[in-house]
């Protein structure tokens, strides 16, 4: 399966900025997403982001507040915009690399916002 | 809507205990079920179910796949502390121009010494 490196692994952010979440893939891939977990909560689906054109964003989630960049096909970028307390979440990259061993996730960002 | 549900929310045992964790979807356009264990930030793979009836093993987890139920369970046996986990079911479904997971809330699993 492919390894992801996703940094930064946890960050303490003042309310009204934004911090850039990079993940890194060892092999090509054609799509990554995105993913926000709140406290206590499940993995939501942010958005999708192919290599060459905008991201596809899931209902509730909008450009503005979540800008992606997706420049090659080994590598991706969210940026979370103008934080508020309600963004503190962890933020997970993922990749099908092979359809045999699903999704593989990348090992996650831990944001709190204060 | 498009959901996917587990059973129990929550669990406790203890160790050399067995436990079966229930996964329901209601999805269209399904192509794979896949459950993922979560212990700190990302969720790791388990398996990936696609056809009814078969059985998918890794040691002492299984789990298995009914479509026409619209259901999945994951069987862990003789439970160790490191089972301790989140445990994740997704739905895999054409979502337009590509496929995408849809994910349940989760089972806390914690396996007491």
């Amino acid at each position: 399966s492919a390894v992801i490196s996703q940094k930064p692994s946890r960050d303490i952010c003042q309310r009204g900025t934004s911090l850039t979440i990079q993940c890194q893939v060892d092999s090509q891939v054609t799509m990554m997403f995105w993913y926000r977990q709140q406290p206590g909560q499940s993995l939501t689906l942010i958005a999708t982001a192919n290599q060459g054109s905008e991201a596809t964003y899931e209902s509730g989630f909008v450009i503005d507040k979540f800008p992606i960049s997706r420049p090659n096909l080994t590598f991706s970028t969210l940026t979370v915009s103008n934080m508020s307390p309600e963004d503190s979440s962890i933020y997970l990259c993922s990749v099908e690399f092979s359809y045999t061993y699903g999704y593989t996730f990348g090992s996650g960002t831990r944001l709190t916002v204060v | 809507e498009d959901k996917v549900v587990q059973s129990p929310l929550s669990l406790v045992v203890h160790e050399g205990d067995t436990v079966t964790l229930n996964c329901s979807y209601e999805v269209t356009n399904f192509r794979s079920l896949l459950w993922y264990k979560q212990e700190k930030k990302a969720p790791t793979f388990l398996f990936m179910l696609t056809s009814s009836g078969i059985e998918k093993k890794s040691g002492r987890l299984s789990s298995i796949l009914d479509k026409k139920e619209l259901f999945s369970i994951l069987n862990i046996t003789a439970t160790q502390t490191g089972d301790s986990a989140i445990y994740l079911c997704a739905v895999e479904y054409s979502g337009g121009s590509n496929y995408k997971l849809t994910f349940g809330k989760g089972t806390l699993l914690t396996v007491n010494p």
